[in-house]
């Protein structure tokens, strides 16, 4: 069964950090790209970030650019989302997901989501 | 950034019904665009890839259109399980982008 499964979420003051974490099964996790997405209480989608397939490049919104870094360890199956200087704008359920395929950047497997909450 | 503009925010219907949601890029994003389902509580579950190609294991009923900048999803005969909220991307540019959904609720 393809799956993923989200850890690392929790509650922390704003400016603080934490790492989340993406741990795959039942695929070639090394063949796919990889990608979070947030939705923040009560809201709508918001793409953070994607890697690609060997972690060699990796793209990220505005909004978190320079605060959050993706990064991915294949020989572990695992995704991580470093995310640092934390705002209340942060609060969101964290979903990890992996794209479709190589040449599509649809995102056709979703973990359940770890939640982040920002707040003193 | 491409901005992804879904309508109506809300449609009320009754099951059986057939539905169509509107999805507008703020400009070109070719037939790089997907629909998402999402019900409370869960994961986004991709139902169209490709402006018109259903995801691995999702039911007929469910077409995706278009290309460029408008896109449409025509659900064909709504189930109990379909009243949800419907999401549009696009990937055709970074960064990737989402509509702001279109909520379906029983009438």
């Amino acid at each position: 069964e393809v799956q993923l499964l989200e850890s690392g979420g929790g509650l922390v003051q704003p400016g603080g950090s934490l790492r989340l974490s993406c741990a795959a099964s039942g695929f070639t996790f090394s063949s796919d790209a990889m990608s979070w997405v947030r939705q923040a209480p009560g809201k709508g989608l918001e793409w953070v970030s994607t890697i690609t397939d060997d972690g060699g490049n990796a793209n990220y919104a505005d909004s978190v650019k320079g605060r959050f870094t993706i990064s991915r360890d294949n020989s572990k199956n695992t995704l991580y989302l470093q995310v640092s200087s934390l705002i209340a704008e942060d609060t969101a359920v964290y979903y990890c997901a992996k794209d479709t395929d190589m040449l599509t950047g649809s995102m056709d497997v979703w973990g359940q989501g770890t939640t982040v909450t920002v707040s003193s | 950034e491409i901005v992804m503009t879904q309508s109506p925010a809300t449609l009320s219907v009754s099951p059986g019904e057939r539905v169509t949601l509107s999805c507008r890029a703020s400009q070109g994003v070719n037939s790089n665009f997907a629909w998402y389902q999402q019900n409370p509580g869960q994961a986004p579950r991709l139902l169209i890839y490709g402006a018109s190609t259903r995801a691995t294991g999702i039911p007929a009923r469910f077409r995706g259109s278009g290309s460029g900048t408008e896109f449409t999803l025509t659900i064909s005969s709504l189930q109990s399980e379909d009243f949800a909220v419907y999401y549009c991307q696009q990937y055709n540019n970074w960064p990737r982008t989402f509509g702001q959904g279109t909520k379906v609720e029983i009438k």
